[in-house]
């Protein structure tokens, strides 16, 4: 597709079940970026990927969080027994894989956890 | 001290106005400086960049860096109602991983 591609837009849940957010970056970037947005708030960083590896976990807040990219392309951030405090907007970018590149989002999937 | 800081506003201009979004950061070691702009309930997207210290200019966006000073500026000309929206600055050092800040809100009043 031409740009980040996300789904799903909206996810509810119950607290304790566990959640899958897709993304799909723009073909040819490698670099791919997860980012969470509570409400009113900026961005938090939470993981990236050069190709399949992840060199920088630091901003994942937990061990519930995890994220995987397989095949260079499609990325799955899956939160494991979901609090409340999980409930916000979780942004995913991609951008061309050199330093410095400007990063490019997708429109978000918005997590309720009831 | 945050790594990227931006005054969150709300900053209220009058249409026809010029708008001065003011960002600092940190690390001095910092090469590419992103002003980004996100409407309510939309994801963020690419408004300047800038590299080198000094002005650049796009349309009725000007983006200012100041390395020795650590601070990084977009002024919108003749602002508009649609510019009303939340401005996040953006800061790499110079690998993969680029720092937000919290964004500064901006009301352009008709």
């Amino acid at each position: 597709g031409a740009g980040v591609s996300q789904s799903p837009s909206n996810k509810v849940t119950e607290k304790g079940k566990d959640v899958e957010l897709r993304c799909d970056p723009i073909s040819g970037h490698t670099a791919l970026y997860w980012y969470r947005q509570s409400l009113g708030q900026g961005l938090e960083f939470l993981i990236y990927f050069q190709g399949n590896s992840a060199p920088d976990k630091s901003g994942l807040p937990s061990d519930r969080f995890s994220a995987e990219r397989t095949g260079g392309s499609v990325s799955t951030l899956t939160i494991q027994r979901t609090q409340q405090e999980d409930s916000a907007v979780y942004l995913c970018a991609s951008s061309l894989g050199r330093s410095g590149n400007i990063q490019y989002f997708g429109a978000g999937t918005r997590l309720s956890v009831l | 001290q945050k790594e990227v800081e931006q005054n969150s506003g709300p900053l209220s201009v009058p249409e026809g106005a010029i708008a001065s979004l003011n960002c600092t950061y940190s690390d001095r070691g910092s090469q590419s400086f992103f002003w980004y702009r996100q409407y309510s309930g939309k994801s963020p997207e690419l408004i300047m960049f800038i590299y080198s210290n000094g002005d650049k200019e796009d349309g009725r966006f000007t983006a200012q860096l100041n390395k020795a000073s650590q601070y990084v500026s977009l002024l919108i000309r003749d602002s508009q109602p649609s510019d009303s929206a939340t401005y996040l600055c953006a800061v790499n050092t110079g690998g993969f991983k680029t720092i937000f800040g919290a964004g500064t809100r901006l009301f352009v009043k008709a």
